[in-house]
């Protein structure tokens, strides 16, 4: 089975800039969700879809980042304009949450990531 | 105050030692709990679900206890594999839910 796809896996941009990241996640996974890592802590939630609405988006800072999940399936998550501070990895995840006839065990399943770099 | 926090470490240990981590978390509503591996410069992976009567991977034991609002990791006979760093995380009412991760704790297990 194919695990949760993400690209570009590393960006390198300047400060100002935009950039923006893909993630397809697998396949019959309801619920997607986009991390920040920043070095040396632990992911923090940005976005969380359940088919294509959003469950959670208390911490994505809507004034330079989007998120959308067209028809359900993969997502694009968006930054514009680019700060020092975003240099970091973002990491898109899946789960059975929500997924009809299947039994949800609760566990995430994450993509390799993207790391972006802010210059 | 955090929704979930570990004591990020470093923990040192010699190699067939026992090591012990905890986790508290705010909200008194959070449903499911999770020990999760992450590896140097790689994503996070599954390590085991934390169930409300404690359970037993090998040499991974769980522990859950609601009143004190924690959960524990154990491991013991550490083996130099081991070295990584352990993130908790909770699900927390939001809609339906929302999957919180700690800081994590980094391991080292030295030779």
């Amino acid at each position: 089975e194919a695990g949760v796809a993400q690209s570009p896996r590393y960006k390198i941009i300047e400060k100002r800039q935009s950039v923006a990241f893909w993630c397809n996640p697998i396949s019959g996974h309801a619920t997607l969700y986009w991390y920040q890592q920043i070095l040396g802590q632990g992911p923090k939630l940005l976005i969380q879809f359940q088919n294509n609405g959003v469950v959670d988006d208390s911490q994505l800072p809507k004034d330079r980042f989007s998120a959308e999940r067209l028809k359900g399936v993969d997502s694009t998550l968006k930054i514009q304009p680019a700060k020092l501070e975003d240099s970091a990895v973002y990491l898109c995840a899946s789960s059975l949450e929500g997924t009809s006839g299947l039994t949800n065990t609760g566990e995430l399943f994450f993509g390799e990531g993207s790391r972006l770099t802010v210059l | 105050r955090k929704e979930v926090e570990q004591d990020p470490g470093p923990f040192n240990v010699p190699e067939g030692a026992t090591v012990a981590f905890n986790c508290t978390y705010s909200n008194s509503a959070s449903q499911s709990f999770f020990w999760y591996r992450q590896d140097c410069r790689k994503e996070p992976k599954l390590l085991m679900s934390v169930y409300s009567s404690g359970n037993e991977d090998g040499r991974f034991t769980a522990q859950l206890n609601r009143a004190s609002q924690y959960i524990s990791l154990l491991i013991r006979d550490s083996k130099l594999s081991d070295s990584a760093t352990y993130l908790c995380a909770v699900t927390v009412p939001s809609g339906t839910y929302k999957y919180i991760f700690g800081t994590g704790t980094r391991l080292k297990v030295l030779a």
